[in-house]
This record gives C-alpha cells, structure tokens and sequence, in this order.
C-alpha cells in the first residue's frame, strides 16, 4: 500500500520557537493532504486541508497565521508551528490521498512537546 | 457526511471474531462506509471499505445492512496486536472529502 512518512517522529522545543514538520507521499502522488491534530485521549481534529499549488484550507477555529501549511510539491507537505507555546503540545499527523484514490493514507504521526 | 455512531468501547477475547458495531441510519445513497483503526501513538491506518455489498480483505470484513442504516466490522481472530481505536465514517464516493473522526470503538483485546 501508499507510504506517507513524517518527520520528525518526536520534537521538544522551547515556547516562544518554531517547528516545522514534514509530511512525505513516498510511493506516490497527493494532490490533496490532511492536517489533523490530537489531544491525549481525543480524537483526531481536522486543522487544515493542503492542495498542492494553492493556499490551504483551515478548519473553523484554527489560526493560519500561527499553523502555516506550505504543499508546494505533489510529496510534500510541510506543518509550521510558529511561535509555540505548551498549549500547542500535541501528535500532529498528516494525511495523503491520490488522484485516483478513495483511501486516504496517514502518516505515523510527530509528537510535539513544548516546554 | 452522514453521522455515525459506534460504541464507546468492546473487549473481545484474544483467537475470537471481533464484531464492531456502527449505525448511519442517515447514510446517502452515494456515501461509502469506511473503517479505519489506531493503535496507540500511530497515524490511523486503513481497513476496509464498502457501499451495499459485504466486503472481505486480508485485514477483515464488512457486512452492511441491506438498508445500509447499519455495518459491522468483523475481525476474524482478534489477536492482541488489534486492540486500537476502530472509527467507522460514512464518505461520498469520489471528489474532494476530509475524513473527520467521532469518538470511534476502542477494542481492547484480551489474553
């Protein structure tokens, strides 16, 4: 089946910094890619969805200015989290769909921690 | 997306047939019922999808009321490597979609 990695797996930063994480098709091309966040004990929420070529989408509720998304190839979608803070610690995991796919494909998922 | 319902939460005996529930009494007819799992601290992983007809896949089956108010999942010898979260949402076939998740079915295998 489609591969979608992530990286990193795990990331501690300080408040106040930055962090990008990467979402990667690796097997093959998605047009479209998902950005879910999760809580411990929750379930996935939506932040945003990432054509390629073209602004992302957000979700009601998320900033864009503070989450930027950039999808600027047909394998890669890259998770900004600017200026973080404790609240912002939570399992980021990004999604991938294909052309000619019904299935989305997750990636592992990147552990972020703010102290 | 039609509304799905599933129970909070299901033990199953580890070797048995897991069987998890899912209702979408408002499903439209071009709406596709998909099951995902997550298991602990990883991305959710793809099971098995279907329309009207059962389905079956290396990984498990999925029987869909005639109706199509209603599905079941079927794991067919749980084992411990199973237990996970199981989310059950109804999507449109084809065409721009965003999975969004409910709170799903946590199925705790047990020895």
């Amino acid at each position: 089946g489609a591969v979608v990695s992530q990286h990193p797996s795990r990331v501690i930063c300080k408040s106040g910094t930055s962090v990008k994480i990467e979402c990667r098709s690796l097997d093959f091309q998605a047009t479209t890619m998902f950005w879910y966040r999760q809580f411990p004990k929750q379930s996935l929420m939506l932040m945003a969805t990432s054509n390629e070529g073209s602004k992302a989408t957000y979700e009601q509720g998320v900033e864009k200015d503070k989450f930027l998304i950039n999808h600027a190839s047909l394998t890669l979608s890259t998770l900004t989290v600017t200026s973080a803070h404790p609240e912002d610690s939570s399992f980021y995991i990004c999604s991938a769909r294909g052309l000619a796919e019904y299935e989305q494909y997750f990636g592992p998922g990147t552990r972020l921690t703010v102290t | 997306d039609a509304k799905t319902t599933q129970p909070t939460s299901m033990d199953c005996a580890e070797g048995r047939a897991a069987n998890l529930p899912c209702n979408h009494s408002t499903i439209s007819g071009n709406e596709y019922v998909y099951w995902y799992r997550q298991i602990h601290s990883q991305g959710p992983q793809y099971i098995i999808h279907g329309l009207k007809n059962n389905e079956t896949n290396e990984m498990a089956s999925l029987i869909i009321t005639e109706d199509r108010k209603s599905s079941t999942l079927i794991l067919p010898h749980a084992t411990l490597r199973d237990t996970a979260v199981y989310y059950c949402i109804a999507l449109y076939s084809g065409g721009y979609q965003k999975v969004t998740f409910g709170i799903g079915t946590k199925l705790q295998v047990i020895p």
